[in-house]
């Protein structure tokens, strides 16, 4: 089976920058994913790593050490529209993906 | 706009009736989803399809079946819903079969309320 942490919730300051981490434990291992989803919505693609290292794109970056079975999600400049839950989700080597409980970040003016 | 769409959008349900759930895809994806997704545990797979005419089990999927006729629809039924049933359903598709290769596509989601 997958296990999949990440923290529940994280509060932070409109302009400032959050990390979110995500600790995975999995039998095998072809790809993670973090989705965003908003209160009441369906979920959306944020990014996709299945190599070590840091993919950036615009204000959201998000990290990859398959080794340590760890990723992050960091979001710069943040924007009260940023308030929303965080999914990581890992493909096992079964090919099935598994979603984490997600992060719920709380973005206050 | 192209996408996902699910029906109903809404709906409570006595214990014991059967209900289905529907979905219809138009972006001609080969892959799709069934989630539910409950307070604290996450998205969880009940049933998957990598292209028409197959289906599979996900890591949820008793008291629920669904079948693939087609590529564009993919419903979603419980033979006699139970109160845990109550939860929010998501369906999803990717362009490629299984999950490895494809983001995935979500649609609105249907709350279902057993009681």
């Amino acid at each position: 089976g997958q296990n999949i942490d990440q923290p529940t919730e994280m509060t932070a300051t409109e302009g400032a920058i959050v990390q979110i981490n995500c600790t995975y434990q999995t039998s095998g291992f072809n790809g993670l994913f973090w989705y965003q989803q908003h209160a009441g919505e369906a979920p959306t693609f944020l990014s996709y790593n299945v190599l070590d290292g840091l993919e950036e794109k615009g204000r959201f970056s998000s990290f990859l050490s398959r080794s340590k079975g760890y990723s992050y999600l960091l979001l710069k400049e943040l924007q009260m529209k940023d308030s929303a839950s965080y999914l990581c989700a890992v493909i096992g080597g079964d090919y099935k993906l598994s979603f984490g409980a997600g992060t719920t970040v709380t973005v206050r003016a | 706009i192209a996408g996902i769409t699910q029906a109903p959008t809404s709906q409570i349900l006595a214990a014991g009736r059967r209900m289905t759930l529907r979905c219809t895809q138009d972006m001609r994806h080969n892959a799709m989803y069934w989630y539910r997704q409950d307070l604290g545990l996450g998205l969880r797979l009940i049933h998957y399809s990598n292209t028409a005419g197959t289906t599979g089990k996900g890591e949820v999927p008793d008291g629920y079946s669904v079948s693939r006729a087609n590529t564009d629809d993919f419903p979603l039924t419980l033979a006699s819903a139970v109160p845990s049933q109550t939860s929010v359903y998501f369906c999803a598709s990717s362009e490629n079969r299984g999950h490895a290769t494809g983001e995935l596509f979500f649609g609105e989601g249907s709350r279902l309320t057993v009681l």
